[in-house]
């Protein structure tokens, strides 16, 4: 197992075309993470699965972004109607599942899809 | 908008001088972690702290975590310039389940 696979790694799109992007994580992580990451900020949370369920969804989310985890595998995020807005790096991220109390596993990230709309 | 501030944004080193980054949330963190981001690179996992007032070494790298459990430093000793690149502080806000990263300090290691 080579890491995080993300795909495409770069995607130029017109506004209001749908996009859709995939993430292959480790194959032992059941936990599975969507960041998005503008120039000079950290990665801001999207949305995240264990196994195939979608546990927690950003607030600030529209409902044009919508994520999938068939199976408990890989996982695809669609953008609908892309604005330019959406511009930025999408970072995919795994994890096992986090022990008891407060500690947790560090992630590992993909090397992202960097979306362009023009 | 973000919870997690790192300050500085920006820090521009000597080659062999010290440098520091600190974290600072707004709500106490069940736990912090770090991260080095590479120009270009994604995210990369440092290290994890979970208890108040934990100190933790890696090499040149000393991590502590503050006794409230909302603040965090990472201290880097004589850098070089491998050490380039931006660091994350990123934890678990209250009961959450998922990390929030900071805003990151970018650090730069010059000759």
């Amino acid at each position: 197992d080579t890491g995080v696979s993300q795909d495409p790694r770069h995607k130029i799109t017109k506004r209001g075309q749908n996009v859709t992007f995939r993430c292959d994580p480790i194959s032992e992580h059941n936990r599975l993470y969507w960041y998005r990451q503008t120039l000079g900020q950290g990665p801001e949370f999207l949305t995240y699965f264990q196994n195939e369920a979608q546990l927690e969804k950003s607030r600030l989310l529209s409902d044009r972004f919508s994520a999938e985890r068939p199976k408990g595998s890989f996982s695809t995020l669609e953008i609908q109607r892309t604005e330019q807005g959406d511009s930025a790096m999408y970072l995919c991220a795994s994890s096992p599942r986090p022990g008891t109390g407060t500690w947790d596993y560090g992630y590992t990230f993909g090397s992202g899809t960097r979306l362009t709309v023009v | 908008g973000q919870q997690v501030m790192q300050i500085p944004q920006y820090q521009h080193v000597q080659e062999g001088e010290d440098f520091t980054t600190y974290c600072n949330s707004s709500t106490t963190l069940s736990n912090i972690q770090w991260y080095k981001q590479r120009p270009g690179g994604h995210p990369v996992f440092l290290i994890q702290l979970v208890k108040s007032g934990e100190v933790k070494k890696q090499k040149r790298l000393t991590f502590q975590f503050g006794e409230a459990k909302k603040n965090s430093s990472l201290h880097i000793t004589a850098t070089q310039t491998t050490d380039v690149g931006t660091y994350f502080c990123a934890g678990r806000l209250g009961g959450g389940n998922k990390l929030t990263f900071g805003t990151g300090t970018q650090l730069k290691v010059e000759l």
